[in-house]
C-alpha cells in the first residue's frame, strides 16, 4: 500500500514565524512531488512541485525534498493570517496515475 | 499555472434525479482528468481516472453505474451522479494533467452537490 504520511495537526504559528510542514511517503521510486493549500470549502490549489532532492524557493514557500530519506517539506516564511489553510501533501509514484495525498495539515496563523 | 474550470458549481436536486458535472482544461489538452469527493472535514477521495477515449477506471467501492464518467475530448470529462440519493450530497472535485514525466495535477474549483 502506498502512502503518504502528514501531521494532521493543528500547527498554530504567530504571523511573522516560520511554518514547517513536513511528509513522508512509503514509495522508494516516486519522482514528482507537491504541495497543495485547500482552504475550506474549495478545492487544492498547486503551491509547489519539486521533483530533486534539496530545495526548491518560491516567495515565502521552500519545498525539500530528500529522497534518501522519503522526506518532502514546506517551510512557509513570514507566515501571515491568509496561509491558515490545510495544506496537502502530493506523491506521484507513476507517470499517468493519481496522485496519493496525504490528510493534510492545518496550519493557523495568529495575528 | 493551467485553468481548470467545473460547472456547476452547486447544485440542488431531488433525490432520483440525476446531475451531470463538467470538468474543462481551458489552456491545455488533458490526457487524464481524475474526480474526486469530499465529504466535510474529510480528506479526498480519488473516485476515478479517465483518460480521453477510453473507459474511466473506478477506485474499489465506487459504483460505475452509479457515478458515470465521459471523457470524449482532451479538454472535457463529465461525472454523471445516477439517481442521486441525499448520502451522494458532497464536494465533487476534477483534477487534470496534460501528461508528461512532471504530471503536475491541476483542480478545478469544485461543485458542491445536495440532495434533498
Amino acid at each position: 500500500q502506498k502512502e503518504v504520511e502528514q501531521n494532521s495537526g493543528p500547527l498554530s504559528v504567530p504571523e511573522g514565524a516560520i511554518a514547517s510542514l513536513n511528509c513522508t511517503y512509503s514509495d522508494r521510486g516516486s519522482q514528482s512531488f507537491f504541495w497543495y493549500r485547500q482552504y475550506s470549502g474549495k478545492s487544492p490549489e498547486l503551491i509547489m512541485s519539486i521533483y530533486s532532492n534539496g530545495d526548491k524557493e518560491d516567495g515565502r514557500f521552500t519545498a525539500q525534498l530528500n529522497k534518501a530519506s522519503q522526506y518532502v517539506s514546506l517551510l512557509i516564511r513570514d507566515s501571515q493570517p491568509s496561509d491558515s489553510a490545510t495544506y496537502l501533501c502530493a506523491v506521484n509514484p507513476q507517470a499517468g496515475t493519481a496522485l496519493i495525498f496525504g490528510k493534510g495539515t492545518t496550519l493557523s496563523v495568529s495575528s | 499555472g493551467a485553468v481548470v474550470s467545473q460547472h456547476p458549481s452547486w447544485v440542488i436536486c431531488k433525490s432520483g434525479t440525476s446531475v451531470k458535472i463538467e470538468c474543462r482544461s481551458l489552456d491545455f489538452q488533458a490526457t487524464t482528468m481524475f474526480w474526486y469527493r469530499q465529504f466535510p472535514k474529510q480528506s479526498l477521495m480519488l473516485m476515478a481516472t479517465s483518460n480521453e477515449g477510453s473507459k474511466a477506471t473506478y477506485e474499489q467501492g465506487v459504483e460505475k453505474d452509479k457515478f458515470l464518467i465521459n471523457h470524449a475530448s482532451l479538454t472535457l470529462s463529465t461525472l454523471t451522479v445516477t439517481s442521486a440519493h441525499p448520502e451522494d450530497s458532497s464536494f465533487y472535485i476534477c483534477s487534470a494533467t496534460s501528461g508528461g514525466s512532471t504530471d503536475t495535477q491541476y483542480f478545478g474549483p469544485g461543485t458542491r452537490l445536495t440532495v434533498l
